[in-house]
């Protein structure tokens, strides 16, 4: 099947420690995408890339780092630099801007202890 | 700053009856819409997008968007319980691979 897996779906970390959450997509997509939810909150960018190699910053980008080695891959770690790390994270996918519709992963609930 | 509005809720329609849910965006250029549903805990889940003026229908849900006024909506006919949840507006502004979605608005259907 077709789609968008995301690991862990639950971790926790205590302060200090960088982590890595994992995102991968089977869609072909070039797109891909991070957000941060927190309750009750909409959805923030944090990091996308449009293409192997390339990607940039969001509107929330402090404290996140990414990678995309591989069209299928795009991982984000949350180093020991943000703040307020407690949230829900979700990664996206999408064909771009032939329908532009963006697809999700089921999310990563990072606790910070 | 680009901007998508929508009223956070919560709207509660009884079951069987139509919900209207309402989103306003600022860049005129925008050229792609979409609705996403959204469960409590649970990842967003794509219903309805959208690219030209007029109305769009998929089974229950329809889509209706208005580039003159920058609104756009969502109308579910036949609520039903499982239709509770978080509805959030997104749109790709002109000139840009990022969505600007919307905070969100709460849907409860009452039994």
């Amino acid at each position: 099947d077709g789609g968008i897996t995301q690991s862990p779906k639950y971790l926790f970390r205590k302060e200090g420690q960088n982590v890595t959450l994992s995102c991968e997509q089977n869609l072909n997509h070039d797109a891909m995408y991070w957000y941060r939810q927190d309750p009750g909150q909409g959805l923030r960018l944090i990091y996308y890339s449009q293409i192997v190699n390339d990607f940039q910053k969001g509107d929330i980008a402090e404290g996140y780092s990414v990678s995309r080695e591989k069209k299928e891959s795009f991982p984000l770690t949350v180093t020991s630099a943000q703040k307020n790390p407690t949230a829900f994270y979700l990664c996206a996918s999408s064909d771009g801007l032939l329908t532009g519709e963006l697809f999700f992963g089921e999310g990563s609930r990072l606790t910070v202890l | 700053q680009k901007e998508v509005e929508q009223n956070s809720g919560p709207l509660s329609v009884p079951e069987g009856a139509i919900a209207s849910l309402n989103c306003t965006y600022s860049d005129r250029g925008s050229q792609s819409f979409f609705w996403y549903r959204q469960y409590s805990g649970k990842s967003p889940e794509l219903i309805m997008s959208i690219y030209s003026n007029g109305d769009k229908e998929d089974g229950r849900f329809t889509a209706q968007l208005n580039k003159a006024s920058q609104y756009v909506s969502l109308l579910i006919r036949d609520s039903q319980p499982s239709d509770s949840a978080t509805y959030l507006c997104a749109v790709i502004p002109s000139g840009t691979y990022k969505y600007i979605f919307g905070t969100g608005t709460r849907l409860k259907v009452l039994a």
